[in-house]
């Protein structure tokens, strides 16, 4: 079965850089959602969309934005990269629902940045 | 902040030994999920709770979703070498599905 894709899976930037990352769901899924793992961490919730509209937004640092396209893929943007940037960032996509319904969240395999 | 509690943080155990941890919320959550997730790579999902009271099991894993809502367990039965792993708890409370997740438990196997 076809999972959630991201890109790139590792990514290396220098301090003040920006990056972007790309996130792909699961065909047919509609709720795209971002999160952070630092070392020896758990993932922290940084921002989702439904419907290409923010649907929630976490502990996500101004430096950053998303948007989730009309193709349902996921972009998350990130400016004056710092060195505690570096984590691994997952994607996780759900089928969410017009209900609005807490839905599984299934994730990707993450893109771990490192910020020089 | 966090208000879930996962425990133990850590396991050490031998082959063919069951392996038992759950989770605790301050909050009633409506979704229980549990994760495994190997160094590097994303967390993939193993048992999904939708309704208190509720047990489901995934071959050698069992979940329950607590009476109260605010606990969940995961049982591993006979562990083998790959069960070795980080297993994450996640939970929700509202309606669009952000999810808060457990510190972990690292999961160690020996032969």
């Amino acid at each position: 079965a076809a999972g959630v894709i991201q890109s790139p899976r590792h990514l290396i930037k220098e301090k003040r850089e920006t990056a972007t990352l790309k996130c792909y769901p699961i065909p047919r899924h509609d709720t795209v959602y971002w999160y952070q793992q630092g070392p020896g961490q758990d993932p922290q919730f940084l921002i989702s969309f439904y419907e290409k509209m923010q649907s929630d937004k976490g502990s996500i640092p101004d430096r950053f934005s998303a948007q989730q396209f009309s193709d349902y893929h996921s972009e998350l943007n990130m400016s004056s990269l710092e060195l505690g940037d570096s984590a691994l960032y997952f994607c996780a996509s759900s089928l969410g629902g017009s209900s609005g319904a807490t839905d599984t969240q299934y994730f990707g395999p993450g893109t771990r940045l490192t910020v020089l | 902040g966090q208000q879930l509690n996962q425990s133990p943080q850590s396991m050490f155990i031998q082959e063919g030994e069951d392996v038992s941890m759950n989770c605790t919320s301050s909050s009633i959550f409506n979704t229980w999920l549990w994760y495994k997730q190997d160094p590097g790579e994303g967390p993939v999902l193993l048992i999904a709770l939708y309704k208190a009271g509720e047990l489901t099991s995934n071959g050698r894993l069992t979940a329950q979703f607590g009476i109260t809502r605010k606990d969940s367990f995961l049982n591993i039965s006979a562990s083998i070498p790959s069960d070795v792993g980080i297993y994450f708890c996640a939970g929700a409370t509202d309606s669009w599905g952000k999810f808060q997740f457990g510190a972990g438990t690292q999961v160690v196997v020996t032969p």
